[in-house]
């Protein structure tokens, strides 16, 4: 158990729906970490936060949006579905030091979302 | 570009004996952070180990080492003393720097280890 909690665990939708997964870092943790991992694009770093703030982007598209609250937990909200968003999604967490880039992330359990 | 290239799509192993999971990767950068996890069929992604560019030593952690050679730019995976329960996805991954503790990493496309009885 990694420490980071993601709900929910599964979700199913349609094309055109909006859906919020959330993400609770590990305890202490400062800096958050969205991801995706689908078939055919494999594991792509979405977007990460930091104490609330936004601290780097990756491959996120406009449809999609993150935030980050006071109390460090994180949602990922994924609008105007297409099949293509069908992926397992991934939240990390590190401890957000000033070098964050030699801080282990530790992975949640994953959200797998289904849009039909 | 950064850029991590595992050459290994998939692997048989016969349980107890040590394999090595090949890893290269490509970058400008002098600082970075280089990782791998495991990822079983249940899905989630398991940290194993993690090796700075600046360390001198090869990182190591309990049955996993990683062989880094800075010049050759890899950081292949040991496994020691294989178990069946080893049988998984391995990824290899880099981290980056950014500016005030932004960080992202790259993956592999990752090499699927089987292992034998």
């Amino acid at each position: 158990d990694s420490g980071v909690t993601q709900t929910p665990k599964h979700l199913i939708t349609a094309t055109g729906q909006r859906v919020t997964l959330r993400c609770s870092p590990r305890s202490g943790d400062l800096s958050v970490y969205w991801y995706q991992q689908s078939l055919d694009q494999g594991l792509q770093f979405l977007i990460q936060y930091y104490n609330g703030e936004e601290r780097a982007k990756g491959n996120i598209l406009e449809r999609f949006s993150a935030q980050q609250f006071p109390d460090l937990h994180s949602e990922l909200n994924l609008s105007s579905l297409e099949l293509g968003d069908s992926a397992l999604y991934f939240c990390a967490s590190s401890a957000g030091l000033r070098d964050s880039h030699q801080e282990t992330q530790y992975f949640g359990p994953g959200t797998r979302l289904l849009v039909l | 570009a950064q850029k991590i290239t595992q050459t290994q799509p998939g692997m048989f192993v016969q349980e107890k004996e040590a394999v090595t999971l090949d890893c290269t990767y490509d970058t400008s950068d002098p600082s970075y952070g280089l990782f791998w996890y495991k990822q079983p069929s249940s899905g989630e992604m398991i940290f194993l180990i993690y090796q700075g560019s600046y360390d001198q030593q090869n990182a190591t952690e309990g049955r996993y080492s990683l062989n880094f050679q800075k010049a050759r730019k890899s950081a292949n995976l040991v496994i020691s003393a294989s178990q069946l329960g080893d049988s998984a996805m391995y990824f290899c991954a880099m981290s980056q720097p950014g500016y005030s503790s932004a960080s992202k990493i790259i993956f592999g496309s990752g090499t699927r280890l089987s292992i034998r009885p």
